[in-house]
């Protein structure tokens, strides 16, 4: 068990240029979050899947963000036309989606700044 | 909608003293989990404890407990005997209807030597 990870760590971007942030969940969960932390604030839902399936879509995941989890292994969270309110911590987190103590684990983030 | 509160964005206590952060919740669910996790500096959140709201007993691990007032919907983290590696942000969280959770804004936690 290697836990969560993320990458990149951090990405700087110009404004109107796509970025691409990848998860890799801890080996045979089965759900996988995506999470958005800007200064000061907690962490916020984006999306979750179960598997591949995405189950659940935030308000906050405007047309410009795209998730996908397409072997209900690592996930992809895309942000296109970037913009300088997108600058924030994008966290993923995993759970095994059993039992009652279903506790979700959470990587280090990757960290975007839009200039 | 749930909503947590944290109404302490800072907290600062002496080293091997007690210390309490608040957190008080709304939701209409009638089953639910509160968490505490904590974010050290550059670090990544890990979950400190967690409460089922069915139980009425409060949880415990090992330092940390927790104040769980179903009625009053508050969710309080006390941490005994605090050591310089607890400095952190630490943020309250629910879950219930869905599973994402719910984070509040988050106490930061300075212990001093």
């Amino acid at each position: 068990d290697t836990g969560v990870s993320q990458n990149p760590r951090h990405k700087i971007t110009k404004r109107g240029q796509n970025v691409t942030f990848r998860c890799d969940p801890i080996s045979e969960h089965n759900r996988l979050y995506w999470y958005r932390q800007t200064l000061g604030q907690g962490p916020e839902f984006l999306t979750y899947f179960q598997n591949e399936a995405q189950l659940e879509k935030s308000r906050l995941l405007s047309d410009r963000f795209s998730a996908e989890r397409p072997k209900g292994s690592f996930s992809t969270l895309e942000i296109q036309r970037t913009e300088q309110g997108d600058s924030a911590m994008y966290l993923c987190a995993s759970s095994s989606g059993q039992g009652s103590t279903d506790t979700q684990y959470f990587g280090p983030g990757t960290r975007l700044t839009v200039l | 909608a749930q909503t947590v509160t944290q109404s302490q964005p800072e907290m600062s206590v002496q080293e091997a003293e007690t210390v309490t952060l608040s957190c008080t919740y709304d939701t209409s669910e009638s089953d639910y989990y509160l968490f505490w996790y904590k974010q050290p500096p550059s670090r990544q959140m890990i979950l400190v404890i967690r409460q089922e709201a069915y139980k009425q007993q409060n949880a415990t691990e090992n330092r940390f407990s927790v104040n769980f007032q179903k009625a009053a919907k508050s969710f309080s983290l006390k941490i005994s005997d605090s050591q310089l590696g607890d400095a952190a942000m630490y943020f309250c969280a629910s879950q219930g209807g869905s599973e994402k959770l719910v984070f509040g804004k988050g106490t930061k936690l300075t212990v001093n030597p």
